[in-house]
């Protein structure tokens, strides 16, 4: 059983478009993270988010954290090409981080 | 560069032999840890470590595999008789207990192949 369902988990849309991403959980998690990872490479990190219901912007990137600190959303505006990549949720428990399997992006141009 | 870096950063093999992987965490982190990726699956945790104790093993770390941190500082994965199915990703990642969002940094993993 996945701990952190992300979906999609795959997406391939227009430049330009707008698109939103999905992690879910039955668990509460003392924070959330979202990386995005290039084929070869580690995880990057993007942004931590803390405090339920809290949000925060990353130039075209906007992220929310649930209420109840079990969810968390990702959504990109205008996206491009530059976006694709593999994009990651990560919940903070028990004093590690675990992952769901990941929404690959793919930004037609 | 003061990120994680992990070396070899490839390593084929073969099946049989046995591997060891190197990583140096982010200075002063007091925490480091260790996870695998397979191809389409999200990394997952193997151990971690708080400065030279190692304080949780995945159930995925069977017996042929070991790390350890000696001095707090650098890790090493070692897997013996390597098998193929142990071909992945292995990714280290260190943080510093206590820190804003309890914040994990990723190196840039290690590639191994098991022929």
């Amino acid at each position: 059983t996945q701990l952190l369902e992300q979906s999609p988990q795959f997406l391939s849309i227009q430049e330009g478009e707008n698109l939103t991403v999905y992690c879910n959980s039955s668990s509460v998690f003392s924070s959330l993270q979202w990386y995005r990872q290039e084929p070869g490479e580690g995880p990057v990190l993007l942004v931590t988010v803390v405090t339920g219901g809290e949000v925060k912007k990353l130039k075209r990137l906007t992220f929310q954290f649930g209420d109840a600190r079990k969810d968390s959303s990702l959504h990109i505006t205008a996206a491009q090409p530059g976006d694709t990549g593999l994009y990651l949720c990560a919940g903070y428990r028990d004093d590690k981080i675990i992952f769901g399997k990941g929404t690959r992006l793919h930004i037609l141009p | 560069d003061t990120g994680v870096s992990q070396d070899p950063r490839h390593k084929i093999t073969k099946r049989g032999q046995n591997v060891t992987f190197r990583c140096d965490p982010i200075s002063e982190h007091n925490r480091l840890y260790w996870y695998r990726q397979t191809l389409g699956q999200g990394p997952e945790f193997l151990t971690y470590f708080q400065n030279e104790a190692q304080l949780e093993k995945s159930r995925l770390l069977s017996d042929r595999f070991s790390a350890e941190r000696p001095k707090g500082s650098f890790s090493t994965l070692e897997i013996q008789r390597t098998e193929q199915g142990d071909s992945a990703m292995y990714l280290c990642a260190s943080s510093h207990q206590g820190g804003s969002g309890n914040t994990i940094y990723f190196g840039e993993g290690s590639w191994l192949t098991v022929v």
